[in-house]
């Protein structure tokens, strides 16, 4: 089973609104990933957690904060966003060889 | 610094093979990744290449040299459901840190 899963598929938010985006794996994997993807440009990364402990934090406004409340469990807390962050937002997984990407969610922030 | 370049957009007949390249300076090399991505959806991944040679999977080969900071993708019997991006990525020593290209853009076509 390589699936990572995240919910939800399509969120639309204003800009004075919390919102949080899951992202959940069951192969194992000790490391997970938040990556901001615009159209026609590769994943960006954003955070790296690391046996639950945030190991990488690409100088990602304070706006976007990750949480790993356990190993299977990445969240990513949105607060006052601006338009600029429309994106699809992806989670990934890794252990050794292969990270594995969730299906993404879909964000516009209006 | 890391730089990974590939070609920006190729185009290939049905049933034909198409081989994308990617070269890649990088902090590092740990191993190298191509995916696969339909606009609109998550990256899906290919192959992981570790050692130099070539790694096959049904239509899909792979193929690295470290030493030459080389590795193509083959793409064989080509199928419309094919056209897709496909991003080439690099796992640098930066711990658990995947450098993407930007991206080649395969147009398949009947």
């Amino acid at each position: 089973d390589t699936e990572v899963t995240q919910t939800p598929k399509h969120l639309v938010m204003g800009m004075t609104n919390k919102k949080s985006l899951k992202c959940e794996q069951h192969m194992g994997h000790r490391a997970m990933y938040w990556y901001k993807q615009k159209a026609k440009k590769p994943p960006e990364l954003m955070f790296v957690y690391s046996y639950e402990k945030l190991s990488i934090n690409e100088s990602v406004p304070s706006r976007f904060s990750p949480e790993c409340p356990n190993s299977s469990l990445l969240n990513l807390h949105l607060h006052a966003l601006q338009p600029e962050d429309s994106a699809l937002y992806l989670c990934a997984s890794s252990q050794g060889g292969g990270q594995y990407f969730g299906p993404g969610t879909r964000l516009t922030v209006t | 610094g890391q730089n990974i370049d590939q070609p920006t957009e190729m185009t290939a007949t049905e049933g034909a093979i198409v081989q994308i390249n990617c070269t890649y300076q990088t902090s590092g090399f740990n191993g190298l990744f191509w995916y696969q991505q339909h606009a609109g959806e998550a990256p899906t991944f290919l192959s992981y290449n570790v050692l130099d040679g070539l790694e096959e999977k049904g239509r899909f080969s792979s193929f690295l040299s470290r030493s030459k900071g080389y590795s193509y993708l083959l793409l064989k019997e080509l199928q419309m459901k094919d056209s897709a991006s496909y991003l080439c990525a690099v796992w640098t020593e930066y711990g658990n840190k995947l450098v993407f290209g930007a991206g080649t853009i395969l147009r398949v076509k009947s």
